[in-house]
């Protein structure tokens, strides 16, 4: 069970619009702790893909954006691609474990 | 190009201990916190130790905690992770990371993991 929770898996189509969500509580995302995005190709390492709540790094494509607020951050893909299929994790601080929490990651299918 | 290179890992019995080490290269090592990162086999990221720059600060996650040793050697551009009573669950792929990004006026807890390691595994089996 983890800190934050992603749902498993998430679909969609070529060109369309999917959103991971990514849901804490009080003692990280609340507690106004920030929340980074890691993407993971199968086989290979993780990648920062948004840092601090929803800054990308360069490199990083304009499809991809995410919030935060309150308790809860998501990541949105818009305009789908064949290649964003991969694992997606959210990260943050947890002030009562004093200590760096991950989600549990997300599957991205494209159909 | 920005690297991490980890090493160290392989099969190992349980309750034995390995030592696993990371090299930077194409960045200030020194000015960087560090983090390390595993993977179980099929499973999620799990974070396990952090240091600062200097090597002064440490921490560690509650499942390591007292059987793991994060140290540096800023002169190497090395971090290193001591694992000793080493259990079957600790199998997995263990990445370096570096604490790198940031925005103004963000904590060091907040920092962001933007350089990783490819990972080395480690399987604890007997």
């Amino acid at each position: 069970q983890s800190v934050l929770t992603q749902p498993p898996s998430v679909s969609g189509a070529p060109g369309q619009r999917v959103t991971i969500s990514c849901t804490g509580s009080i003692s990280n995302l609340g507690a106004g702790y920030d929340v980074h995005w890691y993407r993971q190709f199968p086989g290979n390492a993780p990648a920062l893909l948004i840092y601090v709540n929803n800054n990308r790094p360069s490199g990083v494509p304009g499809r991809f954006s995410a919030s935060k607020s309150g308790a809860s951050a998501s990541l949105t893909i818009t305009g789908l691609q064949a290649e964003d299929e991969a694992d997606y994790y959210c990260q943050s601080f947890d002030t009562n474990l004093s200590a760096w929490v991950f989600g549990g990651g997300t599957k991205v299918t494209v159909l | 190009e920005m690297q991490l290179v980890e090493s160290g890992g392989g099969l190992v019995q349980p309750g034995g201990s390995l030592r696993l080490s990371c090299v930077g290269s194409d960045f200030t090592f020194n000015v960087h916190y560090m983090k390390w990162v595993r993977q179980a086999p099929g499973k999620g990221l799990e974070w396990l130790s952090y240091i600062s720059d200097t090597g002064r600060t440490t921490k560690y996650a509650d499942s390591v905690k007292g059987r793991i040793t994060v140290s540096r050697d800023n002169t190497k551009k090395s971090l290193y992770l001591q694992m000793t009573s080493l259990r079957v669950e600790d199998t997995g792929v263990y990445y370096c990371a570096r604490l790198g990004a940031w925005t103004p006026g963000t904590q060091f807890y907040d920092y962001a993991m933007d350089v990783w390691g490819r990972g080395t595994t480690v399987t604890v089996a007997s």
